[in-house]
Parts: structure tokens; sequence; C-alpha cells
């Protein structure tokens, strides 16, 4: 069955460090694959999506996704956290493939940031 | 635009109440689409609608029912509350050309004791 993992229940890195969060997925095609942040209270917001093409996507917030076919994996990146980026992250992919399936989310990992 | 709104934002229900959760939305979206979040277990859908008057069950749909008689309307019904139904729940809305792209509503934290 499809799945997403994201291996990381819970980072912390400091204020101005670098970030990479993990996310692996398991189908056979080129899945269509997502980043939501979610803000303490708040509901998901999308950050960015791959669907297929150039495998660096950019996002919003000075965020970057890898799509790596060999490696099944979509990793979050970004080169300067900000305080403001403590939040949990949820990888999620389309349910069957296809831009047009139901949406199947990772179990997310949570995002500190230190001063 | 107001996006996804959801009521009430928080609830405690008794064992055994009923109650429904209210979510619109004024993009004039098609889909819409109703989760649970567990603690530690990300997003679980209960149900979702790809138009007014269909409706069809997600992974999780028992002990909830839904309805969806307008294209901005899709509340969620809680029957005979039960304490595995505490939880955050998140309604969400996506258009019909890009529907896995969803907008999500602030959700409503639920307690059933």
């Amino acid at each position: 069955a499809q799945s997403v993992t994201q291996p990381d229940i819970h980072i912390t890195v400091s204020e101005g460090a670098s970030l990479e969060l993990r996310c692996n997925y398991s189908y056979g095609a080129t899945p269509y694959l997502f980043w939501y942040v979610q803000s303490p209270g708040q509901g998901l917001q999308l950050l960015l999506k791959y669907f297929s093409g150039d495998t660096l996507v950019q996002g919003i917030k000075g965020f970057e996704a890898e799509f790596k076919r060999s490696q099944s994996s979509f990793n979050l990146r970004k080169p300067s956290v900000h305080w403001s980026d403590a939040a949990e992250y949820f990888c999620a992919v389309v349910l069957g493939g296809g831009s047009q399936g139901n949406l199947i989310f990772g179990k997310g990992t949570k995002l500190s940031v230190k001063p | 635009n107001a996006g996804v709104t959801q009521t009430p934002k928080f609830r405690i229900l008794k064992i055994g109440q009923s109650m429904t959760l209210q979510c619109t939305q004024d993009m004039n979206h098609n889909y819409m689409y109703w989760y649970r979040q567990d603690p530690g277990m990300g997003l679980k859908l209960i149900y979702y609608s790809v138009g007014a008057g269909i409706t069809d069950k997600g992974e999780v749909p028992n002990g909830y029912n839904v309805s969806r008689s307008t294209t901005e309307d899709f509340p969620l019904r809680l029957e005979l509350a039960a304490p595995s139904q505490t939880s955050v729940y998140f309604c969400a809305s996506s258009s019909s050309l890009t529907r896995s792209e969803q907008y999500f509503g602030p959700g409503t934290r639920l307690t059933v004791t």
C-alpha cells in the first residue's frame, strides 16, 4: 500500500542554521508530492509541490525540496532557519498517483528553533 | 476571501452526546474534506465530497456522517460521541483542476469525556 514516512518525529535547530526534513514514500510510479506546514494552533498550509519536471522545487517562505526517484525521497530544505519556522511539517502524496486523488499524509516532523 | 472557516474552535462533549462541526468555504471549490489529527499520527481522511449531493468515505469514517447540500458547506456530524473521537478536526477544500492542493481551515479541537 502507498505510504509516506517521515523518520524524524522532532528536530531542533539553531536559528540561522540549515535545515533538512526527510520524507520517503512507497509507490511504484512517480508520485505527486507535497509539503505542508502547520503553525501552532493553525490549519495546514501548502509549502510546495512536485508533479514532474525539475526535481528541485521552490516553495514559499524560502523552502525548497528535492525529488530523488532512486531514493524514493522528497526532502525539504531551508538554508537558514528563522524562529518563525518553528512548526510541524507534513509530507504528503496523492493516493493512487496522478494529481486528482486524495492525499496520504506522513505523521509529521515537529521543528523547534533555538535562539 | 475568508477561505475555509470552521466552527466551533473548541468543544467538550460528554459520552453519548451528538454534535455537528460546521465547515464553510468561499472559494467555490467543488472538493471538500474532513480530516482528524491525533498526536503523532498525521491526518486521517474521514469523509470527502466531490460536489453538492455527493459524498464518500475516507480512511476512518466510522462514527461520523456528512452531508453536502450546497457547494459552500460541508458539516460533519458526530452521533453518540465516544472518547476515541477526541481529536482535532480539520476541514479542507480544493478546486477540480488542482484537487490535491488543499486549503485548510483552522480546526476544531474536540474532547469527549
